[in-house]
């Protein structure tokens, strides 16, 4: 089975520009989260979509920040304009919510440096 | 959810038993016990999670305590490919507010 795919891996860009992570989940998972991890602040819970509703967006950092899921398969996380700090790996993870204890796969990350 | 308080980092040696700690003292009746682990530059893995009875799978073993207080997950037969962060949380069933905390860097040496 394909797992939690993610694009791009890696994102070099410059301060200012606006930045778009992508994010597949695993077919007939109904929740999708995006986590930002940084060595100073560790795995940090951004935003997560229950049957593509937001739910809790409490960690997204600032307006700049943005997350959208038109559909079940694809989730956009979008950064305008974006700053060095927020250089960090972004992590998309997905579960089956009907299960109640049903675990989080998570993606391979996209790891984004701005300068 | 409750807060988990796990050691910072430990040790192993390969092919020993790696017994990793987690205090959740505050856990409520109907909050699970996860088991997650970091390999560097990987997404977290999912590794086995209990509400109060012992469970094992074919990754590891996680030992809960009568009073529900404390975890401890272990693995068995420790290689290098187990270093990694292993991460405690504590959830109830059915919200899916999955937080991670520190976690406890687990080094395995030759």
């Amino acid at each position: 089975d394909a797992g939690v795919i993610q694009s791009p891996r890696h994102e070099v860009t410059e301060m200012g520009q606006e930045v778009t992570l992508r994010c597949k989940p695993i077919s007939g998972h109904n929740s999708l989260f995006w986590y930002r991890q940084t060595m100073m602040r560790g795995l940090e819970l951004l935003i997560y979509f229950n049957n593509n509703v937001p739910i809790d967006d409490s960690g997204m950092p600032e307006d700049r920040f943005s997350a959208k899921m038109p559909n079940a398969s694809f989730s956009t996380l979008k950064i305008q304009p974006s700053e060095p700090r927020d250089s960090a790996v972004y992590f998309c993870a997905s579960r089956n919510a009907g299960r109640n204890t049903g675990e989080l796969f998570f993606g391979e990350g996209s790891r984004l440096t701005v300068l | 959810d409750a807060k988990t308080t796990q050691p910072t980092s430990m040790d192993c040696a390969e092919g020993r038993a790696a017994n990793l700690p987690c205090n959740h003292s505050t856990i409520s009746g109907n909050e699970y016990v996860y088991w997650y682990r970091q390999i560097h530059s990987q997404g977290p893995q999912y590794i086995i999670h209990g509400l109060k009875n012992n469970e094992t799978n074919e990754m590891a073993s996680l030992i809960i305590t009568e009073d529900r207080k404390s975890s401890t997950l272990i693995l068995p037969h420790a290689t290098l490919r187990d270093t990694a962060v292993y991460y405690c949380i504590v959830r109830v069933a059915g919200n899916n507010d999955m937080r991670f905390g520190a976690g406890t860097r687990l080094t395995v040496k030759p």
